[in-house]
């Protein structure tokens, strides 16, 4: 069955330094977002992305924060200067349309010290 | 207030019972999704629906629209059900595709 995949499952990082959070959606699937969930609080979305544009983004998603699908398999989340308050699981998802079920992926635990 | 309540934030049952998880929601939408997060983190889609019923295996979803409020059941449970589920819905305000999630109910089933 098609899944859809993150790398790293965690990531380590210093504050003030860049990361990228990648992910391989389903194949045939248009629509790819981030959620990202801190620990201990619920999951909160982030960005939706679609035909190589955001469709939505969330306040949390702030000039720190970039999306991009580099080629035809990956989207990608960076984030340019992380701070402490990042640290957070983000997961990222897809669906084939506009209001069709969402798959997640296993999430990218990101530690930032 | 938040957009989606759940109820109960903590439940424990013996494996074999009947268990039921509520969601309630403000907002009006144009779907619901129930989910599973699993202690390793990951999310797993279980049902999305609009309106009525809907059965998989051991697990039914039911929504009413008219109450805004949306139940989860999973008959004869086994401890491999212990996990959290999350109900998580979309507005229908705004043409947005995004989700705003609940906070959650964690369930353990004791052998």
């Amino acid at each position: 069955e098609p899944e859809v995949t993150q790398t790293p499952s965690h990531q380590v990082t210093q504050m003030g330094q860049e990361v990228i959070l990648r992910c391989v959606p389903i194949s045939n699937h248009l629509y790819f977002y981030w959620y990202r969930q801190i620990l201990g609080q619920k999951v909160e979305f982030l960005v939706s992305f679609y035909n190589n544009e955001i469709s939505e983004k969330s306040e949390i998603f702030d000039d720190q924060f970039s999306v991009e699908r580099p080629d035809g398999s990956n989207f990608t989340l960076k984030i340019r200067s992380t701070k402490l308050e990042d640290s957070a699981m983000y997961f990222c998802a897809s669906s084939v349309e506009k209001g069709n079920e969402q798959f997640f992926g296993p999430g990218t635990r990101l530690t930032v010290l | 207030k938040n957009e989606v309540e759940q109820s109960p934030q903590n439940l424990t049952a013996q494996e074999g019972e009947f268990i039921t998880i509520n969601c309630s929601y403000s907002v009006g939408i144009s779907a619901l999704h129930w989910l599973q997060q699993h202690p390793g983190g990951g999310i797993v889609s279980l049902f999305m629906l609009s309106s009525g019923k809907k059965k998989h295996g051991r697990l039914i979803a039911t929504i009413n629209i008219q109450e805004k409020h949306s139940s989860l059941h999973i008959t004869a449970s086994h401890p491999r059900d212990s996990a959290v589920y999350i109900c998580a819905v979309r507005s229908i305000y705004g043409a947005t595709n995004k989700l705003i999630f609940g906070t959650g109910t964690l369930l353990a089933v004791q052998p």
